[in-house]
């Protein structure tokens, strides 16, 4: 049973425009939600994170909102820029586990 | 300063024999994780390592895994007569202790069971 869920395999933005990527969750003793960026035969990169006690935290060109009623975070990236065409992957820490629970991902194209 | 390092890039055996992947963490960082990524798959957490303990081994996929790591740096994790199944990237990570949620990820080794 998946605990995390990225429901968009891939996501086409213009240069320039904004990048919504959108991740859900089940389990609701997840406390702490990250975003990673990975280039092929790359390991992820860190992005941004938020803990479950604020609903934005924002960094640069990236925002990260967190809705825990709904159980749901995006992560939006504005303007988007070519270098940002990577696979994004929603985390979660907390709920029980020491390691983090990923999403299967969202792979971000930026069209010039 | 130095990132996580993973060897070896590139791994290929033949099923049935036995394979030991490394790991070495960054610096001052007392927690390590060993993850797992199938081909088009998320990152699935095999196990963690608290300084040389390993607390968690929930995410373990058979006895035919084992990781050790000797005190706060080098670790490695053995797979035995592997299968096909075991084909993957795995990933190690460290962050700075237990409960600092953000992790920083070495390069992986693409494992591939012929």
């Amino acid at each position: 049973d998946q605990q995390v869920k990225q429901n968009s395999p891939s996501l086409s933005v213009q240069e320039g425009r904004i990048s919504i990527l959108n991740c859900d969750y089940t389990n609701s003793m997840f406390d702490y939600f990250l975003w990673y960026k990975k280039y092929p035969a790359e390991g992820p990169t860190f992005l941004i994170s938020i803990s479950s006690i604020k609903d934005k935290n924002e960094d640069g060109r990236f925002t990260v909102f967190l809705n825990k009623s709904a159980k749901h975070l995006s992560l939006h990236i504005v303007p988007s820029q070519p270098g940002d065409s990577a696979v994004y992957f929603c985390a979660a820490g907390g709920g029980g586990a020491d390691g983090l629970t990923f999403g299967k991902g969202t792979h971000l194209i930026i069209q010039p | 300063g130095a990132g996580v390092s993973q060897s070896p890039s590139n791994k290929v055996t033949e099923k049935g024999k036995d394979v030991e992947l490394r790991c070495d963490p960054i610096s001052g960082h007392t927690a390590l994780y060993w993850y797992r990524q199938r081909l088009g798959q998320g990152l699935e957490f095999l196990i963690y390592f608290q300084g040389n303990s390993a607390p968690d081994k929930s995410g373990l996929p058979s006895d035919r895994f084992s990781a050790e790591r000797t005190g706060e740096s080098v670790s490695t994790l053995t797979i035995q007569r592997t299968q096909q199944e075991d084909s993957a990237v795995y990933l190690c990570a460290s962050s700075l202790a237990r409960g600092i949620y953000e992790q920083y990820f070495g390069p992986g080794t693409r494992l591939t069971v012929t």
